[in-house]
């Protein structure tokens, strides 16, 4: 079992481009996030999903979409990048009871 | 508004020391916590967890402690060993079950040999 994978693992943007970060789980869980990690300000949700075609807002949503068309990739979406959301994005699935298994992140710079 | 803190940014200690973790909490609707540790270059592992009936829970050389009154909880390792330096984040969920995690900002803790 991979878990939960993410793809790419680093990359760069101008600002305005934009791009699809990759997340697939092979763990059949239903609930799936994506979160992003700043210096100092930990780990900040920024949209969830509790099943295919179905997701949700987090904390931070603003500058991303997502959607969710199989139970297995969870893929996020930024429209237009701006330097504001360079940081790392972790892609994440809920087993037990909160209980979240992460990928390994992808690491976002926007010039 | 910071739903959870943890107001120590990085904490050093001596192989075979206990190490202690610390984390406060402001929403009293939280009823269950997490404690995740994160290596460099790696996503965030899920180490410990504890429901708000409890106010201990023991796995090994780590045990998590809360205080519900005080919006309290902390992380001890004993003993501490270098393979457990890292970023340590605790997290909260509430009763809603939505499965949404509320992370502290993180502690890195460095062991040394």
């Amino acid at each position: 079992n991979a878990g939960v994978t993410q793809t790419p693992k680093f990359q760069v943007l101008k600002t305005g481009q934009s791009m699809t970060l990759q997340c697939a789980q092979d763990m059949n869980h239903e609930y799936m996030s994506w979160y992003r990690q700043d210096p100092g300000m930990g780990l900040r949700l920024i949209h969830y999903s509790v099943g295919a075609g179905i997701t949700d807002q987090g904390e931070v949503p603003n500058g991303y979409n997502v959607s969710r068309s199989t139970t297995e990739d969870f893929p996020l979406r930024l429209l237009s990048a701006a330097p504001s959301q360079t940081s790392v994005y972790f892609c994440a699935t809920r087993g037990g009871k909160d209980t979240q298994y992460f990928g390994p992140g992808t690491r976002l710079t926007v010039l | 508004d910071q739903q959870v803190k943890q107001n120590s940014p990085s904490l050093s200690v001596q192989e075979g020391r206990i190490s202690i973790l610390n984390c406060d909490y402001t929403n009293s609707m939280f009823d269950y916590f997490l404690w995740y540790k994160k290596y460099p270059a790696e996503g965030p592992t899920f180490l410990i967890s504890i429901s708000s009936i409890k106010d201990k829970n023991e796995d090994g050389r780590f045990t998590v402690f809360l205080n519900k009154s005080a919006k309290h909880l902390s992380l001890h390792i004993v003993p501490s060993q270098p393979g457990d330096s890292a970023v340590y984040f605790c997290a909260a969920s509430d009763k809603s079950n939505t499965g949404k995690l509320i992370f502290g900002q993180g502690t890195t803790l460095q062991v040394k040999p």
